[in-house]
């Protein structure tokens, strides 16, 4: 079975800086895809980046990156020039026949 | 992006009766759907998955009898708790994958918030 850890529960950062949230996984398959989902006060989960395990290249959506290390099994998120609207839940997932997500990382925007 | 409806997004119900919560995928075929619990600053626990047209499959520690979900078609599967406990109450959220299409990504309801006296 996978296994997903984020091993930091809360971060906190300073509006406009840059943070970093990580996740490792546990998986002894080849071919996956790895996301972060974003969690508001709503509850609506909202997707934020995606990665497909056979691409080399990280992912990028506007000011969000990903460091995907496919043999270390770690995918971390990179929020840059952080908004009070960022604010929120993170929860790293893997996703292979079904979507396992890990513990979550409470994160508070400071303005 | 496709839309995936949940309703209702807030239920109370009494000790001993049912609850059933639907969740629609409004403009997309979605050939599988997965049912979550998360509890109150926790995570998303993967309750079942369910393939239209075939019985769920549901994951370890999961009531089946308890927890009913009917896949009936390619836009709605439903959640129906039977004899409902207060330590049911939880939110409740479905997704949905669009199959042979999918990109992997899964689209989620607004969640349902049970709440059992």
């Amino acid at each position: 079975a996978q296994t997903v850890t984020q091993s930091q529960p809360e971060m906190s950062v300073q509006e406009a800086e840059t943070v970093t949230l990580s996740c490792t996984y546990d998986t002894s398959e080849s071919n996956y895809y790895l996301f972060w989902y974003k969690q508001p006060p709503s509850r609506q989960m909202i997707l934020v980046i995606r990665q497909e395990a056979y691409k080399q290249q990280n992912a990028t959506e506007n000011r969000f990156s990903v460091n995907f290390q496919k043999a270390a099994k770690s995918f971390s998120l990179k929020i840059s020039d952080s908004q009070l609207g960022d604010t929120a839940m993170y929860f790293c997932a893997f996703m292979r026949q079904k979507l396992t997500f890990g513990t979550g990382t409470r994160l508070t925007i400071i303005p | 992006g496709a839309v995936v409806s949940q309703h209702p997004s807030w239920v109370i119900c009494k000790s001993g009766t049912s609850v059933k919560i639907e969740c629609r995928s409004l403009d997309f075929q979605a050939t599988t759907m997965f049912w979550y619990r998360q509890f109150p600053k926790q995570s998303l626990m993967l309750m079942a998955t369910s393939n239209e047209g075939s019985k769920a499959t549901y994951e370890q520690g999961v009531e089946k009898d308890k927890f009913l979900i009917n896949h009936a078609s390619l836009t709605l599967s439903t959640l129906t708790v039977t004899s409902a406990h207060p330590e049911d109450s939880s939110f409740y959220i479905c997704s949905a994958s669009p199959g042979v299409r999918s990109t992997g990504e899964l689209f989620f309801g607004e969640g349902s918030r049970l709440t059992v006296l």
